[in-house]
């Protein structure tokens, strides 16, 4: 039930614009972004809620399209302190609506950004 | 205080060892994880408390022993180790369990020799 991440890698120069796709194969309750930089702890960018709900804040921004459970994150005019793995979240939809309570991972998406 | 806290930094253990794990956060969560994470992998959940209690255990070996005192607090109790058990282990916390973003301590950097 892990979620699939793609790309696994990107590399783009400074200002340039990058999409992390994520999707799953069980129905989802949320979905969860995260970055974690070399030797870090994952640092939470956002979460998303409810199918059709789109977030950001600066140039980061997600979707979740609930029906297809599929999410995206949109990283425009990239900086250079954007580089990092960036990691999916999926919290499964338990039977009753709610969520399961286990966030599970993706493979991640090790972004590079140069300058 | 916005922030969870892991101690040790780094932990270097024999394989007949007893060792603990700490993580602390004053931000009121009641929600607390036990994650691990190999190198280039995704961290992958081990534990989940809720209101002090476990909540999910994630077929973890009985080597691996949780304890929630309070809501403040978590603890890993770690007991003859494998090699392969070396990896960075990361707690973190969210307001509830289900529906809210985490916050992840900085990590144990955790070696069995």
């Amino acid at each position: 039930q892990q979620p699939v991440q793609s790309p696994q890698a990107v590399i783009l120069r400074e200002g340039e614009d990058a999409v992390i796709n994520c999707s799953s194969s069980k129905a989802l309750y949320s979905v969860h972004w995260y970055r974690q930089k070399h030797g870090e702890a994952p640092v939470f960018l956002m979460i998303l809620l409810k199918g059709g709900e789109q977030k950001g804040h600066d140039k980061i921004s997600a979707s979740f399209n609930e029906k297809k459970q599929q999410s995206s994150l949109y990283l425009t005019a990239s900086q250079l302190s954007y580089s990092g793995t960036y990691f999916c979240g999926t919290e499964p939809r338990g039977n009753y609506g709610g969520s399961q309570g286990n966030l599970i991972f993706g493979k991640g998406t090790k972004l590079s950004v140069k300058p | 205080d916005t922030e969870v806290t892991q101690t040790p930094k780094h932990l270097v253990m024999g394989m007949t060892n007893k060792k603990s794990l700490k993580c602390e956060q004053h931000m009121g969560h009641r929600a607390m994880y036990w994650y691990k994470q190999k190198a280039k992998k995704p961290p992958e959940l081990m534990f989940v408390y809720s209101y002090e209690k476990l909540s999910i255990n994630e077929s973890v070996p009985s080597r691996f022993s949780p304890e929630c005192p309070n809501s403040s607090l978590l603890n890993l109790h770690l007991h003859a180790l494998q090699p392969e058990d070396s990896a960075l282990y990361l707690c973190a916390s969210s307001s509830r369990q289900g529906g809210y973003g985490y916050t992840f301590g900085s990590g144990t950097r955790l070696t069995v020799v």
